[in-house]
This record gives C-alpha cells, sequence and structure tokens, in this order.
C-alpha cells in the first residue's frame, strides 16, 4: 500500500516569507509526526498528533512553527517568518497510534531559506 | 530528560567482516528503544525495537541489538556485512507519558570491497 508522502520534496524561499508543509500519512494511523533532520544530525521532535489534537507539542521550536490536523489525517506544517537556520529537511511519520507502534516514515522535505 | 548517545560519526568496515555500532541511552522512565536505517536518498526505515522481554532483539537484513541495563547500551551488530548495508544508522528511545523519540547523531557504516 501506499507509504507516508510529503509534498514538495524540496522547497527555496527567501528569508522572511511563509511556507507551508504537507503530510499524508498512511491510511488508518492515527498518530503523526513531525520531525526536523539538520545535516549531519539525527531528526529532531517536533511535534506529534493523536487524532485530530496535538499531543506533545515540546519540540517546535518557537512561535513562528504551527502545526495542524483538521480531520485526524493530512496534516500541515507552518512556518512564519522563515529565517536562515530554519533550513533543513522536515521529516514526517505515522504509526497506528502507541509509541511501541513503528512509526512509518515519509521522504522529507528539504526547504532553504535563502 | 531522556538522551540517546551514539559516540561513532562513522565506521568503516570490509565486506563480510562483522560489525557493532554503539549507541548508549538515559533516561529516568521505563524506555523503548529503536534502530531506524536510512539508505541513500531514501526514508528512514525501522531494523528493530526493544520494548520489553528478551534483552536480544533480531530485526531485518540479519542485524541483531542486545539491550544492557546495567550499561545503558543498545549496541547493533551483524555477523557479516555486504556493501549494500552502507547506509547511515539511528539509534532512538522513547518512553514516559509521550510518543516522541530521541534520535541519536546517526553512524555512518560504510562497507568496503
Amino acid at each position: 500500500g501506499a507509504g507516508v508522502s510529503q509534498t514538495p520534496s524540496n522547497k527555496v524561499t527567501e528569508k522572511g516569507k511563509y511556507v507551508e508543509l504537507r503530510c499524508d500519512p498512511i491510511s488508518g494511523h492515527t498518530a503523526l509526526y513531525w520531525y526536523r533532520q539538520s545535516l549531519g544530525q539525527g531528526p529532531e521532535f517536533l511535534i506529534y498528533f493523536q487524532g485530530t489534537g496535538a499531543a506533545d507539542d515540546s519540540g517546535l521550536p518557537n512561535d513562528r512553527f504551527f502545526a495542524v490536523r483538521p480531520e485526524g489525517s493530512v496534516s500541515t506544517l507552518k512556518i512564519q517568518r522563515t529565517e536562515r537556520g530554519d533550513s533543513a529537511v522536515y521529516l514526517c511519520a505515522s504509526s497506528l497510534g502507541g509509541l511501541a507502534d513503528e512509526q512509518y516514515f515519509g521522504p522529507g522535505t528539504r526547504l532553504t531559506v535563502t | 530528560a531522556q538522551s540517546v548517545t551514539q559516540l561513532d560519526s562513522q565506521v568503516p568496515v570490509f565486506e563480510e567482516a562483522p560489525v557493532e555500532l554503539r549507541c548508549n541511552y538515559s533516561s529516568s522512565v521505563s524506555v523503548y528503544l529503536f534502530w531506524y536505517v536510512q539508505y541513500p536518498n531514501q526514508g528512514l526505515q525501522l531494523l528493530l525495537k526493544y520494548l520489553s522481554g528478551s534483552t536480544l532483539v533480531k530485526g531485518i537484513n540479519g542485524f541483531e541489538a542486545e539491550f544492557n541495563k546495567s550499561q545503558t547500551s543498545f549496541h547493533l551488530r551483524k555477523p557479516s556485512v555486504h556493501i549494500s548495508d552502507t547506509a547511515e544508522y539511528f539509534c532512538a528511545g522513547g518512553g514516559g507519558a509521550t510518543n516522541k523519540l530521541i534520535f541519536g547523531t546517526g553512524t555512518l557504516l560504510a562497507v568496503q570491497p
């Protein structure tokens, strides 16, 4: 079946602009996760959803970052007033629900802020 | 607070040799541990996980890992590597009241002919 998909695969934007990154999870997965991976680093947790609600948003670095999942499936990560330090690969994952369940990762969106 | 440490950024090894990739963790709660692999230009894929029970965990592609509570380690091993095992390997941990995973910085396994 289809895996986790993310669009766009690449996004180049100017400093100060607003961007939206989209994630389509595996059908039936109630949990959805956002991570950020900088060059030479492991994925860094940002936020995760159980259904429509954010269950843990402790990894969002500041109030420029926001994520939604209004119908419990597709999620959008929104970044306002982008900064060069936001450049990274943004990964989305989904799972059946609990921590013990495998998190299936998408291919990521490479964000470059110039 | 939880943390996961992978001290080796790169491990070169010859084909058909054994390999061990090291992972240490710290946690104040019961912990679940995972190893993920990232092949070039591909997404992260789960190799194996430890939840509870037997401390020796077997995963895909001939990999295994052993949970050692006294040494707070979860090292990944394979008795004989192939060129196709060349990839970045990430150790991750989680536990407590949240589903978030804490990842290590990764180890590049470079298999040479």
